[in-house]
């Protein structure tokens, strides 16, 4: 199946440091969107992205729609105790099912205080 | 509004048992998903539906059943649970917009163990 390559895998930072984790893929994606989850919770849409090169932010939370359309990036600035879990990403297929998101194996995120 | 919300949320079966596990959405959404979690997989989509009546298999659908009887709800069934089953089970909706783009909303899981 199609596949999404999100890095790191995992981070270690300190609060108050800046995050990035990014998203690629061979294919041409519609849609991006970035999810966090939490220990014992389902994933919590945190931001979408409908248009390539677009920049959206949500709070401390930056992330944008590569020009390419094959990738996506996800930024958190000064990063607190309550932004660790796991984040995901999640891309739309431009063709051929694209009612189902393809979605990437997580960046875990450990913030020390 | 409630969201997603999945039944039960913590299960122990015996092998060769058999268990519904029961998703429900207030948000009038149209598509439905179960997705399996297990340790670096990801997400997997099970089964999803486009619509009432109407299912579809996603990537790891054997030895799943899926109905999709009324619109609000989306059952997974398990006939014959294998230890292979022991994941958290995810049930997700979406809108599709005008667009034709989809934003999945997500359950708290269902944490299921087979022995």
């Amino acid at each position: 199946g199609q596949q999404l390559n999100q890095s790191p895998q995992s981070m270690f930072i300190q609060e108050g440091e800046d995050v990035s984790m990014n998203c690629t893929s061979s294919s041409i994606f519609n849609t991006w969107l970035w999810y966090k989850q939490e220990p014992g919770e389902g994933p919590v849409l945190l931001i979408a992205l409908y248009k390539a090169g677009e920049l959206t932010s949500n709070g401390r939370l930056t992330a944008q729609f590569g020009i390419t359309r094959k990738d996506s990036f996800l930024n958190i600035s000064a990063s607190i105790p309550s932004d660790v879990g796991i984040y995901f990403c999640a891309g739309q297929l431009s063709q051929g099912g694209s009612e189902k998101l393809v979605f990437g194996k997580g960046t875990k995120l450990t913030v020390n205080p | 509004n409630a969201g997603v919300t999945q039944t039960p949320k913590f299960r122990v079966l015996k092998t060769g048992q058999s268990m519904t596990l029961l998703c429900a959405q207030d948000m009038n959404h149209e598509y439905m998903y179960w997705y399996r979690q297990d340790p670096g997989m990801g997400l997997r989509l099970i089964h999803y539906s486009v619509g009432e009546g109407t299912t579809a298999k996603g990537e790891v659908p054997d030895g799943y059943n899926v109905s999709r009887l009324k619109k609000q709800n989306f059952l997974l069934g398990l006939e014959s649970a294998a230890p292979s089953q022991t994941s958290v089970y995810f049930c997700a909706s979406s809108l599709r917009t005008r667009d034709y783009f989809y934003e999945q909303y997500f359950g708290p899981g269902t944490r299921l163990t087979v022995t």
